[in-house]
């Protein structure tokens, strides 16, 4: 069975581009969380899509957004981008919301967004 | 709402010595709980998982956990270390009620000879 698949991997951009990332949940999976990783900050939960909709956000401004497809793949965007948005952006799939039961997520390798 | 603290971020061992990683929780009842293992420039993988029963769980790579409800903890061990567990490692806990899983921020672990 594939694994959760991220794409691109290397990314950089320039303060205020914006930029879009994918990720192809586990076939059968139907929630794909996102995630952002830097150093000192661990993971810190973005938004989780769930039969297409947005079931779960955290506490990030409104340049992050997210949608999910009907076939459960997800992209997340970040508009006007900025030095601080530089990060290993994490998606991961489970069943259902929040893990579906068993709360395990299935991580991607990740995104790594750099910002110059 | 939930939360994860591990206190030691970086923490050194030599090898084929014992690690013990610490993980403490905040939760109202009893939490889905979890370690996952991340290795420079990979995701992240499952080690183990609790949700109910045996206190002691076995996970991959030879690593263990045990839950202490008094104690809101979940430690991670493992009685001899190799070179490769040089990762970073994260505890979670989740629950179908919060329908979400939170993230400690981490403990560096790095393996000497």
């Amino acid at each position: 069975k594939a694994g959760v698949t991220q794409t691109p991997r290397y990314l950089i951009k320039t303060r205020g581009q914006q930029v879009t990332l994918s990720c192809s949940p586990i076939s059968g999976h139907r929630s794909v969380s996102w995630y952002q990783q830097t150093p000192g900050q661990g993971l810190q939960f973005l938004f989780e899509y769930f039969s297409e909709t947005q079931r779960n956000k955290g506490n990030f401004p409104g340049r992050f957004s997210g949608r999910q497809f009907s076939n459960s793949r997800s992209e997340m965007n970040v508009s006007t981008l900025e030095l601080g948005d530089s990060a290993l952006y994490l998606c991961a799939s489970s069943v259902g919301i929040g893990g579906g039961g068993t709360g395990e997520l299935f991580f991607g390798e990740g995104s790594r967004l750099t910002v110059l | 709402a939930q939360s994860v603290t591990q206190p030691d971020i970086h923490i050194t061992v030599s090898e084929g010595a014992s690690l013990e990683l610490r993980c403490n929780y905040s939760y109202g009842a009893t939490p889905y709980l979890f370690w996952y293992v991340q290795s420079p420039g990979q995701g992240l993988q499952l080690l183990l998982k609790y949700f109910s029963g045996d206190t002691l769980v076995q996970g991959i790579k030879g690593f263990e956990a045990e839950f202490k409800r008094s104690q809101s903890s979940f430690n991670l061990r493992k009685p001899s270390v190799h070179w490769s567990d040089a990762a970073e490692y994260f505890c979670a806990v989740g629950s179908p009620g919060y329908q979400k899983v939170t993230f400690g921020i981490g403990t560096k672990l790095q393996v000497i000879p």
